[in-house]
């Protein structure tokens, strides 16, 4: 267990209204990251944070926001959220091992239904 | 950026059969993992990887990054096994981030 909670764990709401969704960690890890999971496709990365205020974008950024204000905390916004939104969402950390990211660890995940 | 393939897709085993998984990346790599999925959506490290090879139990895992690809080894598999099986890397040209690969997706029967 590396301290990762996920807020809310489950969530339905309708299309064109924000939301966002918050990842919670008690350990002090430097790196955060948000991904989303869909039938077919795997985990893909959204965003990830490698610092407070540093962050940077994934694979299918577009249609998503993040902010990191402190290090616990890391928040992944849907200004207007549309069906295409969704899906499973995971939050992950990793510790640097020297200079580099190293292993992660997932939270329990976000369920996300946009009507 | 980097491509993370995964086989076989899918398999079906009887309970107490030995499988092999395999995963093939693109670039090279300076941080592998393996991920067990189970039926309630829990991601469960299974082994850092990015050489080498180690034993954890039942499990085993391989990964020869000179010719970047990786092996899960599944001996005498158990009902509980079951579930989704993911390597992710992390290229050496973009570190920062972690791709998955689209996953292995397991059935032990009894």
């Amino acid at each position: 267990d590396a301290g990762i909670t996920q807020s809310p764990r489950h969530k339905v709401t309708e299309t064109g209204t924000p939301v966002t969704l918050r990842c919670h960690q008690t350990e002090n890890h430097r790196y955060m990251y948000w991904y989303r999971q869909d039938p077919g496709h795997g985990l893909r990365l959204i965003h990830y944070s490698y610092g407070v205020k540093d962050t940077d974008k994934g694979e299918v950024s577009d249609g998503y926001s993040v902010s990191r204000s402190k290090t616990e905390d890391f928040l992944l916004t849907l200004e207007s959220a549309t069906s295409s939104q969704t899906s499973v969402y995971f939050c992950a950390i990793s510790e640097p091992s020297g200079t580099l990211p190293y292993e992660q660890y997932f939270g329990p995940g976000t369920r996300l239904t946009v009507t | 950026g980097i491509q993370v393939e995964q086989s076989p897709p899918d398999l079906i085993l009887q309970e107490g059969a030995n499988s092999t998984l395999r995963c093939n990346f693109s670039d090279s790599v300076n941080n592998l993992q393996w991920f067990h999925q189970n039926p309630w959506g829990q991601l469960i490290n299974l082994f850092y990887i990015p050489s080498g090879t180690k034993q954890n139990g039942r499990l085993s895992a391989t990964t020869v990054a000179t010719e970047r690809y990786s092996l899960l080894y599944i001996s005498s598999s158990q009902t509980t096994d079951s579930g989704v099986y993911f390597c992710a890397v992390r290229s050496t040209t973009s570190y920062d981030k972690v791709i998955f690969g689209p996953g292995t997706s397991l059935s032990v029967i009894p």
